[in-house]
């Protein structure tokens, strides 16, 4: 069972636009959602989080967005550059009682055009 | 890289021969995780520990065994090894405050 869902799946952008990034999860105790870049040949690097108790998330050009009520969260890149070009995986978990096992979701592509 | 080192980097074996990867931090951390990664799947939790002797079950936990013997070494062990293994495994460790994990480079894994 795919406990968070993540779109789309590929995305191309042109330099300087808006990058957006979605994903839904169904565990309503998840209490802490965040956001890793991936680039090719290394590990997921944590990019920015948020716990439930905020609307949003600002880290530089990166902001999360949570609606708690619909059980979605995205991710928007702000002035997007080419060296954002990587996988983007957004997860889920839900606190210390089972350990913070990070639930993924499948990842974006997301490539930015010069 | 949050003080994590994987061991080997690459490794390539037959079915049916026992694997065994290493996870080594230098900072303490209480938690540390198995992960593997496939794609259209993201990543996928195998096993964690929450201290040393202390671990768990992930979502694909069958085929493989952990061990924690020490704070700072965390053992992925495939006992006999499957194509279906084929993947690349990343080892996290989680700051106990806040609640961030860290993930290290990674072992790609083929089973031939």
């Amino acid at each position: 069972q795919q406990q968070v869902k993540q779109s789309p799946q590929s995305l191309i952008v042109q330099k300087g636009g808006i990058s957006i990034i979605n994903c839904a999860y169904e565990n309503t105790a998840f209490d802490y959602f965040p956001w890793y870049q991936q680039f090719p040949g290394k590990g997921p690097a944590l990019l920015i989080a948020i716990r439930p108790d905020v609307s949003e998330k600002k880290e530089g050009r990166f902001t999360i967005s949570f609606n708690k009520s619909a059980k979605q969260f995205s991710l928007h890149i702000m002035d997007s550059q080419p060296g954002d070009s990587a996988t983007y995986f957004c997860a889920a978990s839900r606190g210390e009682t089972s350990g913070s096992r990070l639930t993924f979701g499948e990842g974006t592509q997301l490539t930015v055009n010069p | 890289d949050a003080g994590i080192t994987q061991s080997p980097r690459h490794k390539v074996t037959e079915t049916g021969t026992p694997v065994t990867l290493r996870c080594h931090q230098t900072e303490n951390h209480r938690y540390m995780y198995w992960y593997r990664q496939d794609p259209g799947h993201g990543l996928r939790l195998i096993h964690y520990s929450y201290g040393v002797k202390d671990t768990d079950k992930g979502e694909v936990s069958d085929g493989y065994s952990v061990s924690r013997s020490k704070t700072e070494d965390f053992l992925l062990t495939l006992e006999s090894a499957t194509s279906s293994q084929t993947s690349v495994y990343f080892c996290a460790i989680r700051e106990t405050t806040g609640g961030e994990q860290y993930f290290g480079p990674g072992t790609r894994l083929t089973v031939t």
